[in-house]
């Protein structure tokens, strides 16, 4: 049930972008970005509630294709703050009860 | 306002020992979501409350692991018999909307 999150790591230069894909074996009602910095609480970034559909936060951007099962996150003209670990939870039970997070896929921006 | 908060943060025990984990969610928030977060690994889900009704214990990996929410308010995670694979970062978070809030977390240890 755990959705798969590829790639499990990335290297930036600052100003390079970079894409971070989820992808569920279920069916999806909606999914969830978070974000979470070294030692830190995680923190929302942006949920996709229907397929096609794309939000924004900041110069990351996302997308959600129902049909496919999967989201992207698009990190653009990437800053050494966007360094940190990119989780996607998904939601296979309609009511945004209970997440179910991926493994995180590392980010790393250097100057 | 303030956030979620948790205690303690740091929790050393013997293996064989009971412990008791304490998450203050956000004023209002109704819906409180444990979690652990072993190094390096993802968000595991380990039991949802909502309100009154009755909490979504789906994620608790034995029955030595519990939970309860007094009050509709302050949760406390209770582990029987700690073993040493329960070392890891447990997380609660609070709800509102779509949007989690996670609270510091409280790193458990297992010796």
């Amino acid at each position: 049930q755990q959705p798969v999150q590829s790639p499990q790591a990335v290297i930036l230069r600052e100003g390079e972008d970079a894409v971070i894909n989820c992808s569920s074996s279920k069916a999806l009602y909606s999914v969830h970005w978070y974000r979470q910095k070294h030692g830190e609480a995680p923190v929302f970034l942006m949920i996709l509630l229907k397929g096609g559909e794309q939000k924004g936060h900041e110069k990351i951007s996302a997308s959600f294709n129902e049909k496919k099962q999967q989201s992207s996150l698009y990190l653009t003209a990437s800053q050494l703050s966007y360094s940190g670990t990119y989780f996607c939870g998904t939601d296979l039970s309609g009511g945004y009860n209970k997440l179910i997070f991926g493994a995180g896929t590392r980010l790393a921006v250097h100057p | 306002g303030a956030g979620v908060s948790q205690s303690p943060s740091n929790k050393v025990t013997e293996k064989g020992k009971d412990v008791e984990l304490r998450c203050d969610p956000i004023s209002g928030h109704t819906a409180l979501y444990w979690y652990r977060q072993s190094l390096g690994q993802g968000l595991e889900f380990l039991i949802y409350f909502q309100g009154n009704s009755a909490p979504d214990k789906s994620g608790l990996p034995s029955d030595r692991f519990s939970a309860e929410r007094t009050g509709g308010s302050v949760s406390t995670l209770t582990i029987q018999r700690t073993q040493q694979e329960d070392s890891a970062v447990y997380l609660c978070a609070s709800k509102r909307g779509n949007e989690q809030f996670f609270g510091p977390g409280t790193r458990l240890t297992v010796l």
